[in-house]
C-alpha cells in the first residue's frame, strides 16, 4: 500500500541555519503531497502542498518540490528561526481512491538561539 | 472564526465509560475525517465521511461509532473505553485535493 517515510528526528539546529527534512513516498497512483506542521499542544496546520510532478510548494520561507523520479518531497528552509520549532509531517493523498492522508512518522525540529 | 472546531479539548474518563467528541466545520467542505495520534505522534485515519456518507472505516473497533448529522458535523462516540484508547483525536475536513484542515485535537485519557 501507499506509504511515506521521513527522516528520524530530532533535528537540532541553531537559528539561521539551513534546514532539510527528507521525505520519500511509495504510491501506486499519482498522489498529492503535503507538509503539515504541529506546534506544541496544537493541531496540524497545512504548511504547503504540491499536486503534480515538478510542482514546488512554498509558504513562510519553507519549500518542497515534488520529484517523481526520486519519489521525494524534501522540506527546506534557508534560515530557520526559534519559532519554527515544531513537529513536521510529510503526507500523501491518493486522488485515485479517496482523499485520506497517509502520514509519515513526523520529524521534530528544535531550533536554538 | 475557527474553521474546524472540536470539543472537548481534554477528556479524562474511567475505563468502561462511554464518551463522545463533537466536531464542526464552517468551511463548506464535503468530506470530514477522524484521525488518531498515538503517544509517539503517529497519525492514522479512522473514518471518512463525504456528504454524511461513510467512505472510509480503517478497521477501527466497532466500539467507535462516527455519526454525521449533516455535512458540517462529524461526531465520534466511543463505547466501553479502554486504556489503549488514550490518544489525541483530530477531526479534519477537506474539499477534493486541497489538503485537509484539522481541528485542535481532543486529548483523551482513560484511567
Amino acid at each position: 500500500g501507499d506509504s511515506v517515510t521521513q527522516m528520524e528526528g530530532p533535528v537540532t539546529l541553531s537559528e539561521e541555519a539551513f534546514l532539510t527534512i527528507n521525505c520519500t513516498y511509495t504510491a501506486t497512483g499519482y498522489p498529492s503531497l503535503f507538509w503539515y506542521v504541529q506546534y506544541p499542544g496544537e493541531g496540524l496546520q497545512l504548511l504547503l502542498k504540491a499536486t503534480k510532478a515538478d510542482d514546488k510548494g512554498s509558504n513562510k520561507g519553507f519549500e518542497a518540490t515534488y520529484r517523481k523520479e526520486t519519489t521525494s518531497f524534501h522540506l527546506e528552509k534557508g534560515s530557520v528561526q526559534v519559532s519554527d520549532s515544531a513537529v513536521y509531517f510529510c503526507a500523501l493523498s491518493d486522488r485515485a481512491s479517496t482523499d485520506k492522508l497517509i502520514f509519515g512518522t513526523g520529524t521534530r525540529l528544535q531550533v536554538f538561539p | 472564526d475557527t474553521a474546524v472546531s472540536q470539543t472537548p479539548k481534554y477528556l479524562v474518563t474511567q475505563m468502561g465509560n462511554d464518551k463522545s467528541i463533537k466536531c464542526e466545520q464552517n468551511l463548506g467542505h464535503d468530506t470530514m475525517y477522524w484521525y488518531k495520534q498515538d503517544s509517539k505522534k503517529f497519525l492514522k485515519i479512522m473514518f471518512s465521511y463525504n456528504n454524511k456518507e461513510l467512505i472510509i472505516n480503517e478497521t477501527v473497533p466497532n466500539r467507535f461509532s462516527p455519526k454525521s448529522p449533516d455535512k458540517a458535523h462529524l461526531n465520534l462516540h466511543i463505547n466501553s473505553l479502554e486504556l489503549g484508547d488514550s490518544a489525541v483525536y483530530f477531526c479534519a475536513s477537506s474539499r477534493e485535493t486541497s489538503g485537509a484542515f484539522f481541528g485542535q485535537g481532543t486529548r483523551l485519557t482513560v484511567v
